[in-house]
């Protein structure tokens, strides 16, 4: 399978603790991305990296966010002291950046937070 | 429609017609166009994609229409299937280096 891989696929946790989630682009693709997808909504813009340097973060990204990408392979976004309102999809997109163009997506990483 | 939570607008159509599903973007300036597939617990699948040069393009039983003047888009889905039911997001790109996804559109089909 040569898609974007994101790890684990479900994560049930207890309000308060923290969870990471793993993402592994196409192998060869510079920029890789962060969404979070509430149900019903549509997919909303985290974060993304250009190889290993973090170009942009949203507002949605609070301080209890963070997300990596040390070698400019996969990337981790870890969330600190977990909400119930950070339930959500946590999805990872990558592609090879040329300008506005299609971004690969993951089969996302699913946030429960009791 | 606009979506609230879970009430996400729906569109239902019989197995073999045709099915057009609508967006409205946001900004003017906007260059590049997308529209995604998104079956239950899954990621985005991409389905067709459109650049602000032009106002139509078609691919295997899709078309993409662009209407610039009233910043409106659609998706139009030929002989729709029943392997089509899923929710379909419109996404724009502006002068950003990341796409904006709108509220998508529950596609059911029925037989």
């Amino acid at each position: 399978d040569t898609g974007v891989s994101q790890d684990p696929r479900h994560k049930i946790t207890k309000r308060g603790q923290n969870v990471t989630f793993r993402c592994d682009p196409i192998s060869e693709h510079n920029r890789l991305y962060w969404y979070r997808q509430t149900l019903g909504q549509g997919p909303e813009f985290l974060t993304y990296f250009q190889n290993e340097a973090q170009l942009e973060k949203s507002r949605l990204l609070s301080d209890r966010f963070s997300a990596e990408r040390p070698k400019g392979s996969f990337s981790t976004l870890e969330i600190q002291r977990t909400e119930q309102g950070d339930s959500a999809m946590y999805l990872c997109a990558s592609v090879v950046w040329e300008g506005p163009g299609e971004l690969f997506f993951g089969e996302g990483s699913r946030l429960t937070v009791l | 429609g606009e979506s609230v939570g879970l009430h996400l607008p729906t569109l239902s159509v019989q197995e073999g017609d045709n099915s057009i599903i609508n967006c409205a973007y946001s900004n003017s300036a906007s260059d590049y166009f997308i529209w995604y597939k998104q079956e239950s617990g899954k990621g985005p699948q991409f389905i067709i994609d459109i650049r602000s040069n032009m106002d139509k393009r078609q691919g295997q039983r899709v078309t993409v229409l662009l209407n610039k003047t009233v910043k409106h888009l659609s998706l139009q889905i030929a002989a729709t299937q029943p392997g089509d039911s899923a929710v379909y997001f419109c996404a724009e790109n502006y002068n950003t280096d990341k796409l904006i996804f709108g509220t998508g559109t529950r596609l059911q089909v029925f037989p």
